[in-house]
Formats: C-alpha cells, structure tokens, sequence
C-alpha cells in the first residue's frame, strides 16, 4: 500500500449530505495537506493540518489529523454539486527525522454530488 | 485561476517528434515543479526548481528535460517519447520550495497523447 491512501475509491451523495473522506499514511509527517481536482484540471489547495495540530476548519471543511493512527479525514458539510471532484491527500514523508523533500499524493477519492 | 498558467492545454505527438510544454506563474514564487499524473495512479513529482536552481530529478527519463530560465517560467521538453508518457503533465509553483511543507498552486495540465 502507499503513502497517502484515500479511502474510499469513490463516495456518491446527494446534496446536502456531509461527505467524510480519509486517509491514511505510514511514516511520520510534519504536515498533511488535502487537494482538490476537478475533472481533467489542476489540483487547488484546501487545507494544511500541522503534526502537533488534531483538528482544523475553513467554511465547510473539517479536518482533522490523528498521528497516533496515522490518519486524517476531510469532511465536507452540507455538500454541493459543485463539489463534485476528486480529493487528495498529500503528506511530507519523514525518515529518522528527515524529509524525503517532496509531497507525496495519494490516489484519491472521486466524490459525486448529486443534485 | 491559480496564478499558473500551462500551455498547450492539448497535445498530441508521434514518437518521434520533439516538444516543449510552457509553464507560468504570476505569484511571484521562488519554486516550480513538474508532475505527471496518469490513470489510476498517484500524481508523481518529476522535477524541483527553487531559485531557478534543480533541486529534485525523481528519476525522470532523459527524454523528459525541464528548462528554467527564471523564477516566473518553466519548461518541459519532450522527445522521442514513448506511448506509456502519455499522461496530464501538471506544473505548480510555491512561495519556496520547503521539501514538503509548502502549499502548492497548480495549472490547468497540458493533456499529452504520444502516438
């Protein structure tokens, strides 16, 4: 398995609903960002979450971070269509307290909204 | 828009063509980087610039080769390319480059199909 594993795959909902993704990591981390990816385009930076911080919000965005379990999940309220798109996590990779010196993506989580 | 701008959005060349994908950004950072992103798989990191100066080659194939003339522009020349380098090539750019821990702005792709 890989650094930065989203899961799930894929996540269908209505709008309206809250959308919860996670992901999951395997070395030790100074930050884990989420991404966002409309089909067929950039990615656009949503939220950093830092090692010594549990929890975060902008708007309608919570995310929290669990190093013990090596973990974060992204939870998107009160969804929208337009919030159709693929989410990704993305970490800095530590080994004995150095860094790979690179984000690391994982592969995503394709969320539908339907309206 | 994100500040960073990818030309040709579309590409599409035989394998023994040369070409050069274009990247610019207009935040006035100081790192650049190219990624490749193919189905189904992670986006990976290819190239590094900070100050204009490589930083990171992740064992990108010599028929990949980046080009950065200042902190505003980045390249990508292709060459002799293989069908598997088909893929949506993504630039991004961030105030430095901090091995990991800085916030990344993307463009739009450039979408490559190697025939």
């Amino acid at each position: 398995s890989q650094q930065g594993e989203e899961d799930p795959q894929a996540l269908s909902i209505q709008e309206g609903e809250n959308a919860t993704m996670n992901c999951s990591y395997k070395t030790s981390i100074n930050n884990l960002q989420w991404y966002r990816q409309n089909s067929g385009r950039g990615l656009v930076h949503l939220i950093l979450i830092r090692s010594n911080e549990r929890e975060k919000h902008s708007g309608r965005l919570r995310v929290t971070l669990d190093t013990s379990k090596k973990s974060s999940s992204l939870l998107i309220t009160a969804s929208r269509a337009a919030d159709t798109a693929s989410y990704f996590c993305a970490t800095d990779r530590m080994r004995g307290g150095t860094s790979y010196g690179k984000l690391t993506f994982g592969q995503g989580t394709i969320l539908t909204v339907h309206p | 828009e994100t500040g960073v701008t990818q030309t040709p959005r579309h590409l599409v060349m035989g394998m023994t063509n040369k070409k050069s994908l274009k990247c610019e950004q207009h935040l006035g950072h100081n790192a650049m980087y190219w990624y490749k992103q193919s189905a189904k798989k992670p986006l990976e990191l290819m190239f590094v610039y900070n100050f204009k100066e490589q930083t990171e080659n992740n064992s990108v194939p010599s028929r990949f080769s980046p080009e950065c003339p200042n902190s505003s522009h980045l390249f990508l020349h292709l060459h002799t390319l293989q069908p598997e380098d088909s893929a949506l090539y993504l630039c991004a750019s961030s105030q430095e480059w901090r091995g990991g821990e800085e916030t990344q702005y993307f463009g739009p792709g450039t979408r490559l199909l190697v025939l």
